[in-house]
């Protein structure tokens, strides 16, 4: 186990409508990145969060925002889901000072009908 | 622009044999190279890593990888394959200054028993 969380599971909405998802790293793990994986894809990066601040964003409209909070959880919102949002949801956290070490949680699997 | 490939999709085994995974990278600079495998229905746990140093990085579960910066590859090996390898392995390089990993496409492992 790497020690990170993410709720929920699963997730089921529909075209148009807005969703959260968490994430909870571990204690000291200041930093934290987001990631998308669509079907049969690998994982593409979302953004990075470092001590609350978006700190790098990959190639994903505005509707995609995060918050990051000081006890170490994160949050992804998607605003006016569309299908193609549909996928898996990493996220992944490390400590400040060990750049090469990312701890992914298991992920949360979104589906928009 | 970095950018890793993972010429197979599938890769078929049988068990005891040695077992290969190929990846070849495209970066500007020295490369951070790194191996995930992802189970069903779970998120991505780290195998192993190159930075800087010896060309053949061993890592968890009896896996190992060598770097060959002539060929531009990252192979992941393992000399004798088991059953519970089978899963699916992302190959990934770090954007120099950042958190940002790019994925490879992923290669699924099936060890026949």
């Amino acid at each position: 186990e790497t020690g990170v969380t993410q709720s929920p599971t699963h997730l089921i909405k529909t075209r148009g409508q807005q969703v959260t998802l968490r994430c909870s790293s571990q204690s000291g793990h200041n930093t934290v990145s987001w990631y998308q994986q669509a079907l049969g894809q690998g994982p593409q990066f979302i953004f990075q969060y470092y001590r609350e601040e978006e700190n790098g964003r990959g190639n994903f409209p505005p509707r995609f925002s995060g918050l990051q909070f000081p006890n170490y959880s994160s949050e992804l919102n998607v605003n006016a889901l569309e299908l193609d949002d549909s996928a898996l949801y990493l996220c992944a956290s490390r400590d400040r000072l060990q750049y090469n070490e990312q701890f992914f949680g298991p992920g949360t699997r979104l589906t928009v009908l | 622009a970095q950018s890793v490939a993972q010429p197979e999709d599938q890769v078929n085994v049988a068990e005891g044999n040695p077992l290969t995974v190929k990846c070849t990278y495209s970066v500007s600079g020295n490369p951070y190279l790194f191996w995930y495998v992802q189970y069903p229905n779970r998120g991505l746990q780290f195998l192993l890593k190159y930075i800087t140093g010896d060309n053949l990085v061993k890592g968890s579960y009896g896996f190992e990888a060598e770097f060959n910066k002539s060929q531009t590859s990252f192979h992941l090996k393992k000399p004798s394959a088991l059953v519970s390898d089978s899963a699916l392995y992302f190959c990934a390089v770090r954007v120099t200054g950042t958190d940002k990993l790019i994925f490879g496409t992923g290669t699924r492992l099936q060890v026949f028993p």
